[in-house]
C-alpha cells in the first residue's frame, strides 16, 4: 500500500482542553480507516475507525473527521486527560477481494499532557 | 491484547543465529499478521496469514518466514537473525470481517 503519514510527531497540550491530530494518506483507493492508541511497552489497541462512505464517526470523548477530497483524516479527543497521553497511529487497510490485507500505518504523533 | 499472547516476550540472540517467535490467540480469528516497529517507520507489515496453511507476505518479508498449521498459532521464523532485524515484533489478529485489527504485547529481540 502506499505511505499513510502524519504532520507533526509530536503534540503538547494542556489537561482539559481538546487535541486534535492530524493524517495525510495519498491512495484514494483505500476503503478504510483506523485511529490506534499505543502506550509505552504495550501493542497498539483500537480507539475507533471510520470507512471511506462516512465523513465523520464518534465515540466516547474521540471523534474521526475523513475528507477523501484532500486525503485527510483526523481524530479529535474532546477534554484530553492525562491517560490519553500515548503514541496516535492512523492507518489504512485496503480490502482485497481474496481477504483482509494487513494495515499500512503512519509513523505516529506522540501526544503529551501538560498539567 | 485480550486474546493474544507473544512469546518470548524478550529475547537477546546472535548474528547469524535462528529465531521463531509465536503468536497464540483464543479468539478464533481467521487472520493473524506479524508486524516489526521501529523508531521513525512506526509499524510495518511482514508476512500475513489468511486462513491454515495460508500465507503471503507483506511489505518487509526479506529474511523472515511464517508458519500457520493451526488456527490459534502463527509462528515468525528468522533463518539467520541480522543485526537489522533488531526490534520490536507486533502479532495482530482479525475476525472474519476483517477491518479491526487486534495486536499482541510484542516482543522485543535484539541481535547482537
Amino acid at each position: 500500500g502506499e505511505s499513510v503519514g502524519l504532520h507533526l510527531p509530536t503534540l503538547s497540550v494542556q489537561e482539559g482542553d481538546n487535541s486534535i491530530i492530524n493524517c495525510a494518506y495519498s491512495n484514494s483507493a483505500s476503503d478504510y480507516f483506523i485511529w490506534y492508541k499505543q502506550e509505552s511497552g504495550k501493542g497498539p489497541q483500537f480507539i475507533i475507525d471510520i470507512r471511506s462512505n462516512m465523513d465523520k464517526r464518534q465515540g466516547q470523548r474521540v471523534t474521526v473527521l475523513l475528507n477523501k477530497t484532500v486525503k485527510h483524516l483526523s481524530l479529535q479527543i474532546a477534554a484530553t486527560q492525562p491517560g490519553d497521553s500515548a503514541v496516535y497511529f492512523c492507518a489504512e487497510n485496503m480490502y482485497s477481494g481474496g481477504g483482509a490485507d494487513g494495515l499500512t500505518f503512519g509513523k505516529g504523533t506522540h501526544l503529551i499532557i501538560q498539567p | 491484547d485480550a486474546g493474544i499472547t507473544q512469546s518470548p516476550r524478550h529475547k537477546v540472540t546472535e548474528t547469524g543465529t535462528p529465531v521463531t517467535l509465536r503468536c497464540h490467540q483464543t479468539e478464533n480469528h481467521r487472520y493473524m499478521y506479524w508486524y516489526r516497529q521501529d523508531p521513525g517507520h512506526g509499524l510495518r507489515l511482514i508476512h500475513y496469514s489468511y486462513g491454515v496453511k495460508d500465507t503471503d507476505k507483506g511489505e518487509v518479508s526479506d529474511g523472515y518466514s511464517v508458519s500457520r498449521s493451526k488456527t490459534e498459532d502463527f509462528l515468525l521464523t528468522l533463518e539467520s537473525a541480522t543485526s537489522s532485524q533488531t526490534s520490536v515484533y507486533f502479532c495482530a489478529t482479525a475476525g472474519q470481517g476483517a477491518y479491526e485489527q487486534f495486536f499482541g504485547p510484542g516482543t522485543r529481540l535484539t541481535v547482537l
